[in-house]
């Protein structure tokens, strides 16, 4: 089966410019999540999405973070505006998710990597 | 508080050199412990699930193994192709996400 897919993967944007990034995850998966990962660290939960409502969103920045999942499937986070501290990989994973905070196996994407200038 | 902690940060062998990776977690109501492998420019890759002490799980060349405070895993003759960053992470009955640690990052020589 196909795997969870993202663009762009790379992104360079001067402080203050807004970004978006976008999900595909894997088909017939509920649960679609957000990480943030600075580097030397690991990934850190920003949000998560059971079909398209939030499930946990405590650790967005949410004067500056938002997401959205239309119709359950695909999802975007944007940025606006980025701050130096954004530049990470930013990771989207998805799982079969039946229950909103069921231990099911977590499968990642590629990241997209954001550097702010 | 650090609730995941994994060590060494680094860690380098030669090749059929066998060698064990640390996690180590302060919450309580464990339910359930991850390790994934995450190369270089690519998300993590999941390797095993762990729900309870006692636990063993193995792949290949690698075997993780639960206690109630930590978790270790275990590569035995280990090749070049294993070379990548190893992360543990948990979740628990406090708090519903999953929170990793920062990872081993692990060169093997050949």
């Amino acid at each position: 089966e196909a795997g969870v897919a993202q663009s762009p993967r790379y992104k360079i944007i001067e402080k203050r410019q807004s970004v978006a990034f976008w999900c595909n995850p894997i088909s017939g998966h509920a649960t679609l999540y957000w990480y943030q990962q600075i580097l030397g660290q690991g990934p850190k939960l920003l949000i998560q999405f059971q079909n398209n409502g939030v499930v946990d969103d405590s650790q967005l920045p949410k004067d500056r973070f938002s997401a959205e999942r239309l119709k359950g499937v695909d999802s975007t986070l944007k940025i606006q505006p980025a701050k130096l501290e954004d530049s990470a990989v930013y990771l989207c994973a998805s799982s079969r998710g039946g229950l909103a905070h069921s231990t099911d196996t977590q499968y990642f994407g590629p990241g997209t990597r954001l550097t702010v200038l | 508080e650090d609730q995941v902690t994994q060590s060494p940060e680094a860690l380098r062998l030669q090749e059929g050199e066998s060698s064990s990776l640390n996690c180590s977690y302060t919450v309580s109501g464990l339910r359930g412990l991850f390790w994934y492998r995450q190369d270089p420019g690519k998300g993590p890759e999941f390797l095993f699930t762990l729900y309870s002490a006692g636990e063993e799980k193995e792949k290949e060349r690698l075997k993780a193994t639960l206690t109630k405070k930590e978790s270790f895993l275990h590569i035995t003759a280990p090749k070049p192709e294993d070379s990548a960053t190893y992360l543990c992470a948990v979740q628990a009955r406090v708090f519903n996400d999953m929170r990793f640690g920062a990872g081993t990052r692990l060169t093997v020589k050949p």
